[in-house]
């Protein structure tokens, strides 16, 4: 079975500051790995996803992750943090049995102090 | 510009209604998803469906049903609404499992 761990569920950090957000998967087949972003009483906006390629993966707003297969990780970092980015953010696994259902972290809710 | 249309943002329903809510795609995806979302326990799979008439069971699928009778259109069904269901529910779609556009989110109150 799939599994996605987030370490962390509260992250602080000063704007201006280097972002990092822990992810690591299990599953037994190459996953899709995907980082979501939620803003209050919003949806899920896609920040980034990795599929097949280049492990290093950009995305919106400055944000990039790394696919590293050997550590079954999928950290979203970004070098500098913006006040805007206070959120929650989810990292997502799909890709095993064909049927692509989506299984999701608890989350990290990030805080970007003045 | 993709579109997943959730039928309404806030919904308060009494302990024992037959709830419906209701999720548009229209982006001609042929999986939908229900999930469920609660703070500290993430988005919870409860059912999603894979073609029209098709469903599977997610993770939490006690007290709910779903119905999909064309391929954009995807319902979630409580039929016995309990105060323990209040929460954010979230309707996505996807093409192939390459990423999954989501709804805007219902949030439901069950007093």
């Amino acid at each position: 079975a799939q599994s996605v761990t987030q370490l962390g569920s509260h992250v602080s950090v000063s704007e201006g500051a280097l972002v990092l957000l822990r992810c690591n998967y299990s599953s037994s087949v190459p996953p899709y790995l995907f980082w979501y972003v939620q803003y209050p009483n919003q949806g899920l906006q896609l920040l980034l996803k990795y599929t097949t390629g280049a492990t290093l993966v950009k995305g919106i707003n400055g944000f990039e992750a790394e696919f590293k297969k050997s550590e079954t990780s999928f950290h979203l970092t970004k070098p500098s943090a913006h006040m805007s980015d206070a959120a929650e953010y989810f990292c997502a696994v799909s890709g095993a049995s064909g049927t692509y259902k989506y299984i999701f972290g608890t989350g990290t809710r990030l805080k970007v102090l003045a | 510009d993709v579109k997943v249309t959730q039928s309404s943002r806030y919904l308060v329903k009494r302990t024992g209604e037959k709830v419906f809510l209701e999720c548009v795609q229209d982006m001609d995806h042929e999986n939908m998803f229900w999930y469920r979302q609660d703070p500290g326990l993430g988005l919870r799979l409860i059912y999603f469906s894979y073609d029209v008439k098709m469903k599977e069971k997610g993770d939490i699928p006690e007290g709910y049903s779903v119905s999909r009778e064309k391929k954009e259109r995807f319902s979630l069904i409580l039929e016995s609404a309990s105060t323990n269901q209040t929460s954010m529910y979230l309707c996505a779609s996807s093409l192939a499992g390459l990423e999954a556009f989501f709804g805007q989110g219902t949030r439901l109150t069950v007093v």
